[in-house]
This record gives C-alpha cells, sequence and structure tokens, in this order.
C-alpha cells in the first residue's frame, strides 16, 4: 500500500464549480498533513496545513482532515481557470524521529475550463 | 523576506562530469530537505539536513551522492559521475522546525547529456 494516495485525475470542472480533490496515507499516526499546488514546470507552493480533525478554511480553499479514516481532502470554490495545476497532498509522519519527512502523493491533475 | 534560493536553476552536465546544486534556505530556517523530481513522477525525499548535520539521507543513492550544510553558506547536493538517469527537477525546502510547513526553492532542472 502506498503511504499517500491520490487519484491522478485529470479532474475536470467548469469555471465557478467546486472542485475537490482526495487524498489518503496509509500510517495511522501521522500528523500533519499540507496541500501543495504546482504548475507545470514550477515548484511546490504550500497553499493549505492541516493537523487537526475537521475543516479549515483560507479564502477559497477548504481543507477537511479525517483521521479515523485517514482521508484528507482539498475543496476549491469557485474554480479559477488559474486554478488548473497538479496538487500534490503531503504527509508528515508523527512517530518518533521521522516527524519531520514529507512523504508525498503523485498529485492530481485539475483542469478547470472556462 | 526572501524565499528558499535554489541556483542554478538549470544545469547541463555531460556524462561523467560533476553535477553542484545550491540552496539557502529561508531566513530564520535551519532545516533543509532535497527532493527530487522525475518527469511524471512525485516528488522523492533524499536528504534531510540542519546546520552541519545530515540528519536522515535514506532517500539518496549510496553511490555519487552526498549532501552538505555547512555552519555558513548553502546546503550543497552534488553528484558526482553523473548519467542520464540523474536528469530531473532537483527541489530544496527549507522549514524553521522539524514538522511544520516546508516551503520549496525553484528547483534545479539538470540534464545530463
Amino acid at each position: 500500500q502506498k503511504e499517500v494516495e491520490q487519484n491522478s485525475g485529470p479532474l475536470s470542472v467548469p469555471e465557478g464549480a467546486i472542485a475537490s480533490l482526495n487524498c489518503t496515507y496509509s500510517d495511522r499516526v501521522s500528523q500533519s498533513f499540507f496541500w501543495y499546488r504546482q504548475y507545470s514546470g514550477k515548484s511546490p507552493e504550500l497553499i493549505m496545513s492541516i493537523y487537526s480533525n475537521g475543516d479549515k478554511e483560507d479564502g477559497r480553499f477548504t481543507a477537511q482532515l479525517n483521521k479515523a479514516s485517514q482521508y484528507v481532502s482539498l475543496l476549491i470554490r469557485d474554480s479559477q481557470p488559474s486554478d488548473s495545476a497538479t496538487y500534490l497532498c503531503a504527509v508528515i509522519r508523527g512517530s518518533g524521529g521521522s516527524n519531520y519527512k514529507l512523504t508525498f502523493g503523485k498529485g492530481t491533475l485539475l483542469t478547470v475550463n472556462p | 523576506n526572501a524565499g528558499v534560493m535554489q541556483n542554478p536553476r538549470h544545469l547541463v552536465r555531460r556524462r561523467g562530469q560533476e553535477a553542484r546544486l545550491r540552496c539557502s534556505p529561508m531566513k530564520g530556517h535551519s532545516h533543509v530537505y532535497w527532493y527530487r523530481q522525475l518527469p511524471e513522477e512525485g516528488l522523492k525525499f533524499m536528504v534531510y539536513l540542519q546546520k552541519e548535520n545530515i540528519i536522515d539521507e535514506s532517500g539518496m543513492p549510496k553511490e555519487r551522492f552526498s549532501a552538505e550544510f555547512p555552519k555558513e553558506g548553502p546546503s550543497i547536493l552534488r553528484i558526482q559521475q553523473v548519467v542520464r538517469g540523474d536528469s530531473a527537477a532537483y527541489f530544496c525546502a527549507s522549514s524553521p522546525q522539524r514538522d511544520t510547513e516546508a516551503f520549496f526553492g525553484q528547483g534545479t532542472r539538470l540534464t545530463v547529456v
């Protein structure tokens, strides 16, 4: 089982719609969760972090964490063509000496159609 | 506050040459991570360093690859005797603490010809 799994997509949504990106992780003791956005040919850009169960909102972005289900998601409201990118889910394991290593999923390619 | 600075942005090396990639972390960040990204693949952890210490190099090939983060100056990822398979984007990230948000530099695109 992969440590961090994401649907590779592509996920295609119309402009103005809600885009929903999902991620599951295998290590139950994971404590820190992040979403990065990566445009083609560019570096990953941190857009959200979440550490406790529930929702965290920042502008058009909402991160949701469910540790019991080992599931984290990212919702993008009012999607814009400029949101078209690959979204990377990343997890830091919480056990002992490994609580620093960001482990990434392969990413979900999102396309927002005008 | 300047972000994570990597240089060079693009590097072309012939097979057998050495590649040196540099990373200056954000101000106030003492934790540095190197990741490699191959085309159509995810980011793979290579090494984690603090000032003057390698904490975890479990993701780095045992041969030809080395990393350092000296007391003064940038972190260096060194690849000796490069081969075509080393062609990739190499990203550096830094964080203020070991289990918090990490911020990435622009990356170095290494091409081995």
